[in-house]
């Protein structure tokens, strides 16, 4: 089946910016999105279609997706991007989760 | 606006079927814009997607589940539910349900709140 690999932390300063990669055989081939999760509630959709933000989503989310990553790149980090982040695709009519990355703000 | 809410029981048998549903408010379920997803995490860990259904009853499951898994939409009470038999205590989690639009490449828009089940006799 097919997989998708987070790290599993990381941590940035305030204001600077915060790279979170995703990695899947191919992935560049397919559609990635992505979700942030504070504790104690559900999902947001921060990214879709690769680079796409849905309404509402601040301009400093940004997402790129080619060869075998996606990336979710987050500009002049704020203490609230504090959270859970997690990527997601599809492979043969099946949606994967990457195992999360836990962001620290510090 | 809409929203989804999901309801159910707590506690399950171990063996037996966890039926949870979704009440979806403020759009309709009958829309042919969305899929309707059902997504699960378990305490402390990742998520982990269920399946999907489309308005037409067509449907997706993840092939984790193998046969275990049904989801059915009931459009006159603008809800669809999720049925997973044989559960055992790894099917304790957070269930979630979601709306995935048409053609934003299988992405999740909106989200319930989620229902704690847990399994244990």
């Amino acid at each position: 089946s097919y997989e998708l690999t987070q790290p599993p932390s990381m941590s940035v300063s305030p204001g600077q910016t915060a790279s979170i990669t995703c990695s899947g055989n191919n992935l560049g081939d397919k559609y990635a999105c992505w979700y942030q999760q504070k504790p104690g509630q559900s999902p947001v959709l921060l990214i879709y279609h690769d680079s796409e933000r849905p309404s509402g989503i601040p301009e400093r989310f940004s997402g790129s997706n080619s060869g075998n990553t996606a990336t979710l790149t987050i500009s002049g980090t704020q203490a609230m991007d504090e959270a859970d982040y997690y990527c997601q695709t599809w492979d043969n009519n099946t949606a994967v989760f990457g195992g999360g990355t836990k962001l620290t703000v510090l | 606006q809409v929203q989804l809410q999901e309801s159910g029981p707590g506690l399950v048998k171990p063996s037996q079927t966890l039926s949870l549903t979704c009440t979806v408010s403020g759009g309709s379920i009958r829309s042919g814009s969305y899929y309707w997803s059902w997504i699960r995490q378990p305490a402390g860990k990742g998520l982990e997607w269920i399946g999907r259904i489309y308005t037409g009853e067509s449907t997706n499951y993840n092939p984790s589940f193998k046969s275990r898994v049904t989801i059915s939409v009931d459009t006159s009470k603008n809800q669809f539910s999720l049925k997973l038999s044989s559960v055992t205590a790894a099917d304790t989690a957070m269930y979630y349900c979601a709306r995935d639009p048409i053609g934003q490449s299988g992405s999740s828009d909106s989200w319930g709140r989620g229902t704690l089940v847990t399994v244990s006799s």
